[in-house]
């Protein structure tokens, strides 16, 4: 099966740093992978994925790495402002027919002024 | 939240009271699921329907029904045999991104308080 760990259920950071969310799966042939921002009371939003065929991916300010090796990938969010404090989970998908996700149980990033 | 709706926002039950929760998507997505998210968990998986007419039991399925009779619809069903119904339900849909990929996109969410 597959399992989703975060290293940090915590991180503090500050305003204009850039934070650095991790994240590790158990599935060697998860092939897919996304990062998801969720703000108090609120769905999950998603923010960027990636596909096991990739190592790096980047977004507006947000860049994710990949590496198959360690399974393990990470979220980096450039110049960190008040509005992306919230809680970020990651997903893997196991591959293969289905398109189920495994969830993380998320890292709450709070963004001091 | 990309076109899925989830009402109400907030539901009360009664101990015993079976209620429904609905969730609609107008992303034209074949896929749809539901979840359970409790305080400083990740979110786990109570049902799937992967296309109209059919669904499957996710991981913690017991105590909840569903259906799948329109494209756009997946009412999850809270039966008084759910022993801990007090959660944060979340609906999500799936469909490709560029690439080929479908990704889940979620709606607001209901929370449930059984009193």
């Amino acid at each position: 099966g597959e399992s989703v760990g975060l290293h940090l259920p915590t991180l503090s950071v500050q305003e204009g740093d850039n934070s650095i969310i991790n994240c590790a799966y158990s599935n060697s042939a998860s092939d897919y992978f996304i990062w998801y921002k969720q703000e108090s009371g609120k769905g999950p939003q998603f923010i960027i994925d990636i596909r096991s065929n990739m190592d790096k991916r980047q977004g507006q300010r947000v860049t994710v790495l990949l590496n198959k090796t360690v399974k393990h990938l990470s979220l980096q969010i450039a110049a960190t402002q008040p509005g992306d404090s919230a809680v970020y989970f990651c997903a893997a998908q196991p591959g293969g027919a289905t398109n189920k996700l495994i969830f993380g149980t998320g890292t709450l990033l709070a963004v001091q002024p | 939240d990309g076109g899925i709706t989830q009402s109400p926002k907030y539901l009360f039950r009664k101990e015993g009271q079976n209620v429904t929760l609905s969730c609609e998507q107008n992303l034209n997505h074949d896929a749809m699921y539901w979840y359970r998210q409790d305080p400083g968990q990740g979110l786990r998986l109570i049902y799937y329907s992967q296309i109209v007419n059919d669904f499957q039991k996710g991981d913690i399925a017991e105590g909840y029904s569903v259906s799948r009779e329109k494209k756009e619809s997946f009412p999850l069903t809270v039966t008084s045999a759910q022993k801990n119904p007090t959660a944060f339900y979340l609906c999500a849909s799936s469909g490709p991104l560029a690439g080929g990929k479908d990704t889940q996109y979620f709606g607001p969410g209901t929370r449930l308080t059984v009193l």
